[in-house]
């Protein structure tokens, strides 16, 4: 079956180490994203890439970092400079620039725990 | 800016009974797309249902059904017969239509409860 998978679903990292999340997607889907997930404040978006190897901040990029290498990979580093890295973390990829009919899909999720 | 406010951080409703999700959103847009998605336990998110702007009939999947009012921008969620599986968070999102890229503008969800 096609989908989004993020690994690990759990992640426990020092302060000030910086930290890899694996996404990958096997929908043959153009653009991908990674959003930041915190109680009370919704998802907000860190980093998008609407095709391979370009990508644009989001609202929330300080602190993180991303590649786009493959169409099928997304993969977001937490460096040592995101003040507050503590979170949940979920990738979604969408077949491209029309919404309605390409609505996003999500994988499972990351939490991230720093201490 | 767009934003997207959703009023009722939780809600509780009985196993068979109808409950309103509310969300409501400011833009100045006249075309857009908007969508309630939901996020059980398993913190999976879930495309619940969607609506065009430009289309005034409420969109409807099964036991779900929306009542959009574009000139007070409210896009409530209404669940029908409501089932111990649907207690999960509810995101209200927005995106203009014809946006750059696909960047949906979240609420801060609904918590629903649902008691047997």
């Amino acid at each position: 079956d096609g989908g989004i998978t993020q690994s690990p679903k759990y992640l426990f990292r020092k302060e000030g180490q910086n930290v890899t999340l694996s996404c990958e997607q096997n929908l043959n889907h153009d653009a991908m994203y990674w959003y930041r997930q915190d109680p009370g404040q919704g998802l907000r978006l860190i980093y998008y890439s609407q095709i391979v190897n370009d990508f644009q901040k989001g609202d929330i990029a300080e602190g993180y970092s991303v590649s786009r290498e493959k169409k099928e990979s997304f993969p977001l580093t937490v460096t040592s400079a995101q003040k507050n890295p503590t979170a949940f973390y979920l990738c979604a990829s969408s077949t491209g620039r029309s919404s309605y009919n390409s609505p996003l899909h999500f994988g499972n999720g990351t939490r991230l725990t720093v201490t | 800016a767009q934003t997207v406010t959703q009023s009722q951080p939780e809600m509780s409703v009985q196993e068979a009974e109808t409950v309103t999700l509310s969300c409501t959103y400011d833009t100045s847009e006249s075309d857009y797309y908007l969508f309630w998605y939901k996020q059980p336990p398993s913190r999976q998110m879930i495309l619940v249902i969607r609506q065009e702007a430009y289309k005034q009939q409420n969109a409807t999947e099964n036991r779900f059904s929306v009542n959009f009012q574009k000139a007070a921008k409210s896009f409530s969620l209404k669940i029908s017969d409501s089932q111990l599986g649907d207690a999960a968070m509810y995101f209200c999102a927005y995106i203009a239509y014809g946006g750059a890229t696909n960047k949906l503008i979240f609420g801060t969800g609904t918590l629903l409860a649902v008691q047997p």
